[in-house]
């Protein structure tokens, strides 16, 4: 959406099991953020990256990986550590000017 | 640490009527945006406001930065039942580049 495509768009996941999130752009932006958000809540930050290459956590990095090995590609891999995965996750990008997130259609990941 | 929290939480109105949300940061911010979420969907960029007290309007929406740069507000004129979701703010603390966002106000609005 918008130039940038999650997938899958849903996921179900059993107990430690890694399982990885495909979020892929094509608006030539640097920077890439994943978000998580669970019901009714807002956006919370797990990783950020503003160049290949090149990433940072977030506010909740604990139990998530990320690879930043292309410009248009940022992968996230939600790791058995991780206690509590059900949630929304959200793919961002933001250009140069940070001029507003432009936000994938997101991948709701459920632990069964 | 650094916080952005809206109220109301939720908000139902009748169509027709006004809504406000209003955004308050517990840190001054470079710059504010606001963004919307459809039931279901995901963030839809709206709108970045710079500006110490700059006030911006889009159709029936207009928004307002604090003179501080610690709070913002999004006021909705004559709600329709398009308006249906939940507004975020979201804005980075001076001197970073990442963006907090708000806690959100989810917007109901009653045919």
């Amino acid at each position: 959406d918008g130039g940038i495509t999650q997938s899958p768009k849903y996921l179900f996941r059993k107990e430690g099991q890694n399982v990885t999130l495909s979020c892929e752009q094509n608006l030539n932006h640097d920077a890439m953020y994943w978000y998580r958000q669970d019901p009714g809540q807002g956006l919370r930050l797990i990783y950020y990256s503003q160049i290949v290459n090149d990433f940072q956590k977030g506010d909740i990095a604990e139990g998530y990986s990320v690879s930043r090995e292309k410009k248009e590609s940022f992968p996230l891999t939600v790791t058995s550590a991780q206690k509590n995965p059900t949630a929304f996750y959200l793919c961002a990008t933001g250009d140069r000017y940070n001029y507003g997130y432009t936000f994938g259609s997101g991948t709701r990941l459920t632990v069964v | 640490g650094q916080q952005v929290m809206q109220i109301p939480q939720y908000q139902h109105v009748q169509e027709g009527e006004d809504f406000t949300t209003y955004c308050n940061s517990s840190t001054t911010l470079s710059n504010i945006q606001w963004y919307k979420q459809r039931p279901g969907g995901h963030p839809v960029f709206l709108i970045q406001l710079v500006k110490s007290g700059e006030v911006k309007k889009q159709k029936r929406l207009t928004f307002q930065f604090g003179e501080a740069k610690k709070n913002s507000s999004l006021h909705i004129t004559a709600t329709q039942t398009t308006d249906v979701g939940t507004y975020f703010c979201a804005g980075p603390p001076s001197g970073t580049y990442k963006y907090i966002f708000g806690t959100g106000t989810r917007l109901k609005v009653l045919a």
